[in-house]
């Protein structure tokens, strides 16, 4: 079965800081890869995704993820953090088949410093 | 861009009775939807995969009876938690995949915040 791994459940950054989050899943084929923020109160939205192609994937926000597939990872990094980026970052696999289901990570929760 | 609006948005209810949860997308076809739950500080757990036209294909552990789930038409699907209980107050969240999208798009709903007391 597919499965999405985050290791940093929370992290605390300054301002200016550089952030790098890890993402590690376990699956064999082809897979379609997402990173997804969730905004304090707000909805799920997506920041980046990796379906084929150039595995350095750029996103929105300034954020972007690298696909390494002999590691099976997919880390989101911004080179400077914001206040306005604290949120929760969740990292979600897609395998394929019939259903196209998305699998999630835990999330790790992110709180910059002004 | 595509849109799902998730309803109710948060809603409170007595142990026993049942509560619907819909989930439409307003500017787009949606052969399947997703309905996810998600617990404080944890990540979205998928319960089940809502096709259009036939019956939801539950994740393991998922009860069935319990969260019903109807795909009636291409753009709503509901969930109804049957007599509920405290332990299944919990965040909601919907997801939506447009139909024929090649580029594996998903949008999500603003989820439903359900308490049972």
């Amino acid at each position: 079965a597919q499965s999405v791994s985050q290791h940093n459940h929370h992290v605390i950054l300054s301002e200016a800081a550089s952030l790098e989050l890890g993402c590690n899943y376990s699956y064999g084929g082809t897979v379609n890869l997402f990173w997804y923020v969730q905004y304090p109160g707000q909805h799920l939205q997506l920041l980046l995704k990796y379906f084929s192609g150039d595995p350095l994937v750029k996103g929105i926000k300034g954020f972007e993820a690298e696909f390494i597939k002999s590691k099976f990872s997919f880390n989101l990094r911004k080179p400077s953090v914001q206040w306005s980026d604290t949120a929760e970052y969740f990292c979600a696999v897609n395998a394929g088949g019939a259903t196209n289901k998305l699998i999630f990570g835990t999330g790790t929760l992110l709180a910059v410093q002004p | 861009g595509a849109v799902v609006s998730q309803h109710p948005s948060w809603v409170i209810c007595k142990s026993g009775t049942s509560v619907k949860i819909e989930c439409r997308s307003l500017d787009f076809q949606a052969t399947t939807m997703f309905w996810y739950r998600q617990f404080p500080k944890q990540s979205l757990m998928l319960m089940a995969t809502s096709n259009e036209g036939s019956k939801a294909t539950y994740e393991q552990g998922v009860e069935k009876d319990k969260f019903l789930i109807n795909h009636a038409s291409l753009t709503l699907s509901t969930l109804t938690v049957t007599s509920a209980h405290p332990e299944d107050s919990s965040f909601y969240i919907c997801s939506a995949r447009m139909t024929g999208a090649s580029n594996y798009g998903y949008t999500f709903g603003s989820g439903t915040r359900l308490t049972v007391v």
